[in-house]
């Protein structure tokens, strides 16, 4: 298993602002992932962050408005950019390990834009 | 397109005995996950299925059968506390999880 924690764990903020989400994991990982939640829905891949490489985003998330890094195999950082209250959401980050590629997930960002 | 279907909810008795399904068409497989999800926390893994069969441990127990593409999911006994979001997630040929949209499951003493 891998312990992940993320920061910060909820913020409040302004239309127009952005804000970076912290990712750090216990142990080295190859795959690690970004996901949205909305309220009362299911999780929604947003991108694989890749060490060393640009991540690969899903249909519907571009670079410009989630910028991604991943600067080594045990931390990644999410920047939610320009933000609208569209994106108010749980933005939880996740790994696979193990051969099952079984994903743990971290805690959780709570954001909320007014 | 890949797809998984699972009930979006669904309401038990405290004590009772509840299975939630979930089917799947996706290209390739490579095991299947039920994870639970209560409110306002991040997921946690229930049961992992790559072969056809049923997978018990505790009071949850977890089918699966490739052929038909379909996977259960059975709680037993069943506390309050077992009330969350329940999501049936597929590894495909990339080894990419596809999830679904998870089943609420109410609980009701």
């Amino acid at each position: 298993s891998a312990v992940i924690s993320q920061k910060p764990s909820r913020d409040i903020c302004q239309r127009g602002t952005s804000l970076t989400i912290q990712c750090q994991v216990d142990s080295q990982v190859t795959m690690m992932f970004w996901y949205r939640q909305q309220p009362g829905q299911s999780l929604t891949l947003i991108a694989t962050a890749n060490q060393g490489s640009e991540a690969t985003y899903e249909s519907g998330f571009v670079i410009d408005k989630f910028p991604i890094s991943r600067p080594n195999l045990t931390f990644s950082t999410l920047t939610v950019s320009n933000m609208s209250p569209e994106d108010s959401s749980i933005y939880l980050c996740s790994v696979a390990a193990g051969d099952r590629h079984e994903q743990f997930f971290g805690p959780g960002t709570r954001l909320t834009v007014l | 397109g890949q797809n998984i279907d699972q009930p979006t909810e669904m309401t038990a008795t405290e004590g009772a005995i509840v299975q939630i399904n979930c089917t799947y068409q996706t290209s390739g497989f490579n095991g299947l996950f039920w994870y639970q999800q209560h409110a306002g926390e991040a997921p946690t893994f229930l049961s992992y299925n790559v072969l056809d069969g049923l997978e018990e441990k505790g009071r949850f127990s977890s089918f699966l059968s490739r052929s038909k593409g379909y996977s259960y999911l059975l709680l037993k006994e069943l506390q309050m506390k077992d009330s969350a979001s329940y999501l049936c997630a597929v590894t495909d040929s990339n080894y990419q999880l596809i999830w679904g949209a998870g089943t609420k499951l109410i609980i009701k003493p």
